[in-house]
């Protein structure tokens, strides 16, 4: 079966700070990673993916992430935080035999302190 | 363009109503969903359409009937809904359904079952 954990609801960070919105994953074979972030009232956005190859992946707005096979993690990041990137973010993972299927996280809800 | 677009925004349907809710994407994607999400929760998956033809039904009631009229259209046909059906109805699309493309959202439209 595939999961993924978000262990964190909330995260709170003043801006100008580096943020971390952590994702931890459960699945067997080769998993295929994403994060998509959902600002109020709007669908989601794609920011990035893990596909395969280096494990530190760029992607939208400032953001990345580092896969680690080893702890099954793949946390989102960005080196300093803005007001604007206050919203709802999801970590989902899928598989080659899920056809489509993304399994997300429950969400954590960053905000952004001026 | 990056674009999926979805009307209506907002939709007030009683229970005894039938209404339809589209979707319409310009990229060349040959796979298309949509989703059911509640405030604050990830996404549910409800149907996933390949090449015009569907491919995933998640056990949805058959109040909910999807339709692909054709390679950039999606309706999703709403009959006798109940209260609990309120929720944020997501399409989306991508290259094809395979588990390494990401998936783009639309705006979504805002129903609720009075």
């Amino acid at each position: 079966a595939q999961s993924v954990a978000q262990p964190e609801d909330q995260v709170n960070v003043a801006e100008g700070n580096p943020l971390t919105v952590k994702c931890t994953y459960s699945v067997s074979g080769n998993p295929y990673l994403f994060w998509y972030v959902q600002y109020p009232n709007r669908g989601l956005q794609f920011l990035l993916k893990y596909i395969t190859g280096d494990n530190l992946v760029k992607g939208s707005y400032g953001f990345e992430a580092e896969f680690n096979k080893s702890q099954t993690s793949f946390h989102l990041k960005k080196p300093t935080a803005l007001v604007s990137a206050s919203a709802l973010y999801f970590c989902a993972v899928s598989r080659g035999s899920t056809l489509g299927r993304l399994y997300f996280g429950r969400g954590t809800q960053l905000t952004v302190w001026p | 363009d990056t674009e999926v677009t979805q009307t209506p925004k907002h939709l007030v349907m009683g229970m005894t109503n039938k209404k339809s809710l589209k979707c319409e994407q310009h990229m060349g994607h040959r796979a298309m969903y949509w989703y059911k999400q509640k405030a604050k929760k990830p996404p549910e998956l409800m149907f996933v359409y390949s090449y015009e033809k569907l491919s995933i039904n998640e056990s949805v009631p058959s109040r909910f009937s999807p339709e692909c009229p054709n390679s950039s259209l999606l309706n999703l046909h709403l009959h006798a809904l109940q209260p609990e059906d309120s929720a944020l109805y997501l399409c989306a699309s991508s290259q094809e359904v395979s588990s390494d493309s990401e998936q783009y959202f639309g705006p979504g439209t805002r129903l609720t079952v009075t």
